[in-house]
């Protein structure tokens, strides 16, 4: 069974400080990973992707891969009150075709 | 406007009554999915598409049917809706799915209640 999991927080920050989110997936055959934020009643929507072993930054977001340990983080630097939602971790799974396995989120609260 | 779009948005109905929940996407993408959302438990993958024709299943297909005999088209057919079907629906799509790397673009939800 692939599995991936994230702690459901909720996580409170204050307002400039750094949130830290974290996803661990169960399958090292994991094709790539993706950060979705989803706000109360709507859609999930793009943060960002990463397949290598690493970092990658967009603005005030960092994703940070390890392949080995099958972790991915997410970092949001500089945390506004408009980040407070819900952060969705997801892995692709190559399975044939492709699969996509959603953590349960974590609900982050920006405190202002 | 480039967009994901799902028919009905709210839908109350009852055990065993047959019901299609459409999904359409105007950008061309290959890759179609289906998604139920439930407090605690996050997305689930019911169905995907990787192209016309090309279907497989999810982690979750147990009482749902798909189609996809256009590429813009993926409708999702509950022959006999059950009350455990209740849930959050969110079709989406991206352009291939075939590197693994591509954005799936998400249509608004439809909020399904079965009686």
């Amino acid at each position: 069974q692939k599995e991936v999991e994230q702690n459901s927080g909720p996580l409170s920050v204050p307002e400039g400080a750094i949130a830290s989110l974290n996803c661990t997936y169960s399958d090292r055959g994991s094709q790539s990973f993706f950060w979705y934020r989803q706000y109360s009643g709507k859609s999930p929507e793009l943060i960002m992707f990463i397949y290598s072993n690493g970092d990658k930054e967009d603005g005030r977001f960092t994703a940070q891969l390890n392949k080995a340990s099958q972790y991915v983080s997410l970092l949001i630097r500089d945390s506004q009150p408009s980040d407070s939602a819900t952060y969705l971790c997801a892995v692709i799974f190559r399975t044939g075709g492709f699969k996509t396995i959603f953590g349960a989120g974590t609900r982050l609260f920006v405190k202002a | 406007e480039a967009q994901v779009t799902q028919n009905p948005r709210y839908l109350i109905t009852v055990t065993g009554k047959k019901l299609t929940v459409t999904c359409s996407q105007n950008m061309n993408h290959e890759y179609m999915s289906w998604y139920r959302q439930d407090p605690g438990l996050g997305l689930r993958q019911i169905y995907y598409s990787m192209n016309v024709e090309v279907t497989d299943k999810g982690d979750v297909p147990e009482g749902y049917k798909v189609s996809r005999k256009e590429k813009r088209n993926f409708p999702l057919i509950l022959e006999s809706p059950s009350p455990n079907q209740t849930s959050l629906y969110f079709c989406a799509s991206s352009p291939t799915g075939a590197l693994g790397t591509d954005t799936q673009y998400f249509g608004p939800g439809t909020r399904l209640t079965v009686l």
